[in-house]
């Protein structure tokens, strides 16, 4: 099964600062997304970025994506309060039987 | 409705009852996934459905069942409760998984005791 690893399990972090959120997967991929979970809710789509791309931005976001290192990494700019959540990978192959990674707990403090 | 509804949002059960989580997309997505989230298990897949008809079983999917009768409807029964099944149970869908990501519910959160 596709398997997203997430690092670091949590980070902390200063209003205005930025967070960078680490994925590495184990086999090949057509793609790699990045959710968020806000605490008791669920999983929102942040972004995908396909195996043929290297880089992908959405606003404040970027993404990475390395398939010869099978990673990728998010970088959240100028982070706010409101950004305080978990993020997660998943990588997208042929396989139907997903699994999501553990998350990142990212903590921004005012 | 806008995007997909669970039902419901919380429930205590009796162990050995039976029950059904419902889950109601409005996208018209073919394809369906029901996960469980537990602290420090992260997301498991139970079973998914591509399509209408169709469905199949993901990571952890003992002790439950689904059925796809139409495109809209993607329900989770547990014939007879356990206190293992204490989760957070997500539904999700995907208009195409190659090109697009899942929309998730809000969850339901379910106590067995």
């Amino acid at each position: 099964s596709q398997q997203g690893e997430e690092d670091p399990q949590a980070l902390s972090i200063q209003e205005g600062e930025n967070a960078t959120m680490n994925c590495s997967y184990k086999t090949s991929i057509n793609n790699l997304q990045w959710y968020r979970q806000n605490s008791g809710r669920g999983l929102v789509h942040l972004i995908l970025i396909r195996s043929n791309e290297r880089e992908k931005h959405s606003g404040r976001l970027r993404v990475t994506l390395d398939t010869s290192k099978k990673s990728s990494s998010l970088l959240i700019t100028a982070s706010r309060a409101a950004d305080t959540a978990s993020y997660f990978c998943l990588s997208q192959g042929g396989s139907e039987k997903l699994v999501f990674g553990k998350g990142t707990k990212l903590t921004v403090n005012p | 409705i806008a995007g997909i509804t669970q039902a419901p949002t919380s429930q205590i059960l009796a162990a050995g009852r039976r029950m059904t989580l419902r889950c109601t997309q409005d996208m018209r997505h073919n394809a369906m996934y029901w996960y469980r989230q537990d602290l420090g298990l992260g997301l498991r897949l139970i079973h998914y459905s591509n399509t209408a008809g169709t469905t199949g079983k993901g990571e952890v999917p003992d002790g439950y069942s689904v059925s796809r009768a139409n495109t809209d409807d993607f329900p989770l029964t547990l014939a007879s409760a356990v206190p293992s099944q204490t989760s957070v149970y997500f539904c999700a869908s995907s208009r195409d998984r190659q090109n697009y990501g899942y929309t998730f519910g809000s969850g339901t959160r379910l106590t067995v005791v």
